[in-house]
């Protein structure tokens, strides 16, 4: 089943603690990208991947950090949590524009 | 950057039409999506429109574009309990690489029996 797969679903942690949520996809696309939503806010870019070895900053970057060391996985990574992070995230991919976006079914992340 | 405002709450009987309206400023945008977001899921891609469309009909699902007012509905007909979930509009601007999708806050769709 073609899907984006995102772990872990929820997550609780304290403040400055690192952490990765890991993003896979298994449809061979090379745009990635992590949205974060908070209520009232919608969702925001917080950082994209045109391809392996290419990312880029989306609106929302300070704090975050990823990688694309290979085209399935795109993992965000908190150096130092704060609770102004505690958001619900999600990974997201696409093949072409027209298609928009498969994504994943978030992760619920908790700073305390 | 781009603004998308929806209105933030509908609610309908089963079996009526739904309307769900967006309005967004920025003009040059080429794809409109609209997504629909269950509870405790991701998002789901509905349907989109080309910039260049006004009308797009799938299957119950009819989305209108007025590009002149940068006005976007997605009409639902024969409205279900379960088409109950939020639905974003999401305009998109030429693709650049970035392809950020701009979503509004989202309306949250109630049908009740």
């Amino acid at each position: 089943e073609a899907q984006v797969t995102q772990n872990p679903r929820y997550l609780i942690t304290v403040t400055g603690k690192k952490l990765t949520v890991t993003c896979s996809q298994n449809m061979n696309h090379e745009y990635m990208s992590w949205y974060r939503q908070d209520p009232g806010l919608g969702l925001r870019q917080i950082y994209y991947s045109m391809n392996v070895e290419v990312t880029d900053k989306g609106d929302v970057p300070e704090g975050y950090k990823v990688s694309r060391k290979e085209k399935r996985n795109f993992p965000l990574i908190l150096e130092s949590p704060s609770p102004n992070q505690t958001s619900l995230y999600f990974c997201a991919s696409s093949l072409r524009q027209v298609d928009g976006y498969t994504f994943g079914s978030g992760t619920r992340l908790t700073v305390v | 950057g781009e603004d998308v405002e929806q209105s933030l709450f509908l609610s309908v009987r089963e079996g009526d039409s739904s309307v769900i309206n967006c309005t967004y400023t920025d003009s040059s945008s080429t794809y409109l999506y609209w997504y629909k977001q269950e509870p405790g899921a991701g998002l789901q891609l509905l349907t989109y429109i080309f910039s260049n469309m006004d009308m797009k009909q799938d299957q119950r699902l009819t989305v209108l574009l007025n590009k002149k007012d940068k006005h976007l509905s997605l009409r639902i007909a024969d409205t279900q309990t379960g088409d109950s979930a939020i639905y974003f509009c999401a305009p998109v601007a030429p693709d650049t690489g970035r392809r950020a999708l701009t979503f509004g806050s989202g309306t949250r769709l109630q049908v009740q029996p």
